[in-house]
């Protein structure tokens, strides 16, 4: 287990409702990356955050937002939620020192289902 | 644009073979490469990782190889196991690119 965990692990929602999902990064890390991944496809870039602040977003439109705690903790928030949102949400932690890449630790997800 | 893909999505082998899983990469300026195991219902699991300083790195069973003449990256597991049944992601780290992943079946 990586310590990385995210809740619900499960939901449920209507086209056009909007959606909250929670992520308690791994003891010691810095900063949360947010991935989509959709049945049988890679886990797609959302955002990464890095001391509060977004550090580098993927393709995503500006309906996808973010946070980072100062206990480093983050949520993804999705508006006007449609059908194609449907997907596996990755969490994943790391601790960044500003210069090198260093590997992600992930949860275990968050599935949701748009109807 | 920049990508990562894999070379082919699923790859079936029998128990205690060695498996090879390969990964082509776009960006030459990538310095940090990273391999992922995911099974069914789980998050990625990290496997080994390496940087664009080091052709191979090796861990328990597992070997990286880099290539950055062809921009070329594979991941190979001795003696494989039907609990390596999986599917592999390869990623690079500097801007967090995923490629589409390699079905791993063991048969018994």
């Amino acid at each position: 287990e990586t310590g990385v965990t995210q809740s619900p692990t499960h939901l449920i929602k209507t086209r056009g409702q909007q959606v909250t999902l929670r992520c308690s990064s791994q003891s010691g890390h810095n900063t949360v990356s947010w991935y989509q991944q959709a049945l049988g496809q890679g886990p797609q870039f959302i955002f990464q955050y890095y001391r509060e602040e977004e550090n580098g977003r993927g393709n995503f439109p500006p309906r996808f937002s973010g946070l980072q705690f100062p206990n480093y903790s983050s949520e993804l928030n999705v508006n006007a939620l449609e059908l194609d949102d449907s997907a596996l949400y990755l969490c994943a932690s790391s601790l960044w020192s500003g210069r090198t890449s260093e590997k992600l630790f992930f949860g275990s997800g968050t599935q949701l289902s748009v109807l | 644009g920049e990508s990562v893909g894999l070379h082919l999505p699923t790859l079936s082998v029998q128990e205690g073979d060695n498996s090879i899983i390969n990964c082509a990469y776009s960006n030459s300026a990538s310095d940090y490469f990273i391999w992922y195991k995911q099974e069914s219902g789980k998050g990625p699991q990290f496997i080994i990782d390496i940087r664009s300083n080091m052709d191979k790195r090796q861990g328990q069973r597992v070997t990286v190889l880099l290539n950055k003449t062809v921009k070329h990256l594979s991941l190979q597991i001795a003696a494989t196991q039907p609990g390596d049944s999986a599917v592999y992601f390869c990623a690079e780290g500097g801007k967090l690119i995923f490629g589409q992943g390699t079905e791993l079946s063991v048969k018994p």
